[in-house]
């Protein structure tokens, strides 16, 4: 079963660049019936789509966030990545990485890493 | 504030049956986007419990059930249990900000 694991540090100091690396097990980054995304979820607060990947390269972000964030794939060791850029406290929240189906538009997100939580602070 | 919205709270004695409301517009789910559900747990991540409007993953009671008529979907849920305390979050596509959208949550409690 295709499972995706969240990698990264938990603490990030203001104004410097969140970097988190997803793993996929089970199943191929490159299959061609995947989107990857990227999901938050502040303490206490809902959940905020950040962006999407598809294994070819293309992505999609979240307009509010798009300035700062960058996704990537790296289909040779089977992960994506996510960067945001000039994080403030506001970026403090457990990111979740997940696999989205077939279609970008209007598929579910079916499998969920169990979540990092990230901290922004001096 | 979220695109779609739900409420925040609903609760129900075991055995009852609740229902969660997602609102949306004419850019998400009046577009003829589908919508998604998910439960989450206290402390783990979510879950999809419903998607493509109606459907149920495998290993998810038929106690649970979606529905969506116009730019609204339900989620309800029979025989309410303990274990069925959790928040539930909607989820669709919106045209307008070409990405998924959530809605901000609801909290079941079981009375």
């Amino acid at each position: 079963q295709l499972q995706v694991q969240e990698s990264g540090p938990g603490l990030v100091k203001p104004s410097e660049t969140l970097s988190l690396t997803c793993a996929v097990s089970g199943g191929s980054i490159s299959s061609t019936t995947y989107y990857w995304g990227w999901i938050r979820q502040p303490p206490g607060k809902g959940l905020e789509w950040i962006g999407t990947i598809y294994y070819s390269g293309s992505t999609y972000y979240n307009p509010s966030l798009k300035s700062r964030v960058t996704v990537s794939v790296d289909t040779f060791k089977n992960q994506f990545s996510l960067k945001v850029r000039s994080v403030t406290a506001a970026d403090t929240a457990v990111y979740y990485c997940a696999r989205q189906g077939y279609y970008y538009d209007s598929s579910a997100y079916y499998s969920w890493g169990q979540g990092t939580l990230v901290t922004v602070s001096s | 504030q979220s695109v779609l919205t739900q409420p925040p709270s609903v609760s129900g004695a075991p055995g009852q049956r609740v229902t969660i409301s997602c609102t949306g517009s004419s850019s998400n789910i009046g577009a003829g986007f589908d919508v998604h559900w998910y439960q989450q747990l206290p402390g783990t991540a979510p879950k999809l419990l419903i998607y493509g409007n109606l459907n149920r993953p495998s290993g998810v009671p038929d106690r649970f059930s979606g529905s969506k008529s116009g730019t609204s979907a339900s989620l309800a849920i029979t025989g309410l249990q303990a274990e069925d305390e959790a928040d539930y979050y909607c989820q669709s596509y919106d045209s307008s900000l070409s990405g998924s959208v959530f809605g901000g949550g609801t909290k079941l409690t079981v009375l």
